[in-house]
């Protein structure tokens, strides 16, 4: 079965620093990969997707990821991170059909103003 | 168009009772995901049903079933809880084509005394 991991548990970062979250997956075959985003008190919302062509991908607020297939990795990136980026975020992969995301353990982060 | 609905939002329940928990799909998605969300296990999936079809099973008990109606709304039932159960219970609605993007609820907060 695949399993996705992500290493960092808690990250705090100041204001205008730069952003590397890890994402590992194990699987050997076509994967879809996500992160998703929760915001204190609200819903679970994608922040970008990679399927297939460009394994540098961006998303929404500035964030983007890059699909490494030889390392089996979608570290999720920001150039520089705001206070309103403190959430937890999770990366997910899709492996088969039907929409059955499995999740990594996510990642708080905190931004410091 | 209106987001995925969960109801209710919060749930108290006691060891032994069972309970039903709904939720209501963006209109035209037919695909209903149902995921776990505990702080020591992260984001766990339950369940997809497609077209009143289920069509792929988390490693979860038999204690946790679900259905969907012809409406795709659909809702998921635990029997016999559990004090472990006690958790935030997220269900996703999915484009039916294109990229087939997951859209979350807010969640439905069981709290298992």
């Amino acid at each position: 079965a695949q399993s996705v991991s992500q290493h960092n548990h808690h990250v705090i970062l100041s204001e205008a620093a730069s952003l590397e979250l890890g994402c590992n997956y194990s699987y050997g075959g076509t994967v879809n990969l996500f992160w998703y985003v929760q915001y204190p008190g609200q819903h679970l919302q994608l922040l970008l997707k990679y399927f297939s062509g460009d394994p540098l991908v961006k998303g929404i607020k500035g964030f983007e990821a890059e699909f490494i297939k030889s390392k089996f990795s979608f570290n999720l990136r920001k150039p520089s991170v705001q206070w309103s980026d403190t959430a937890e975020y999770f990366c997910a992969v899709r492996v088969k059909a039907g929409n059955m995301l499995t999740f990594g353990g996510g990642t708080r982060l905190m931004v410091k103003p | 168009k209106a987001g995925v609905t969960q109801t209710p939002r919060y749930l108290i329940k006691t060891r032994g009772q069972q309970v039903t928990l709904s939720c209501s799909p963006i209109s035209g998605h037919r695909s209903v995901s149902w995921y776990q969300q505990t702080p020591g296990q992260g984001l766990q999936f339950l369940f997809e049903y497609f077209s009143e079809t289920q069509r792929n099973k988390g490693n979860f008990p038999g204690r946790f079933s679900g259905r969907q109606f012809s409406n795709s709304r659909s809702e998921m039932n635990v029997s016999t809880l559990e004090l472990g159960d006690s958790a935030l219970y997220l269900c996703a609605s999915t484009e039916t084509s294109g990229v087939r993007e997951q859209f979350f609820g807010p969640g439905t907060r069981l709290t298992v005394l």
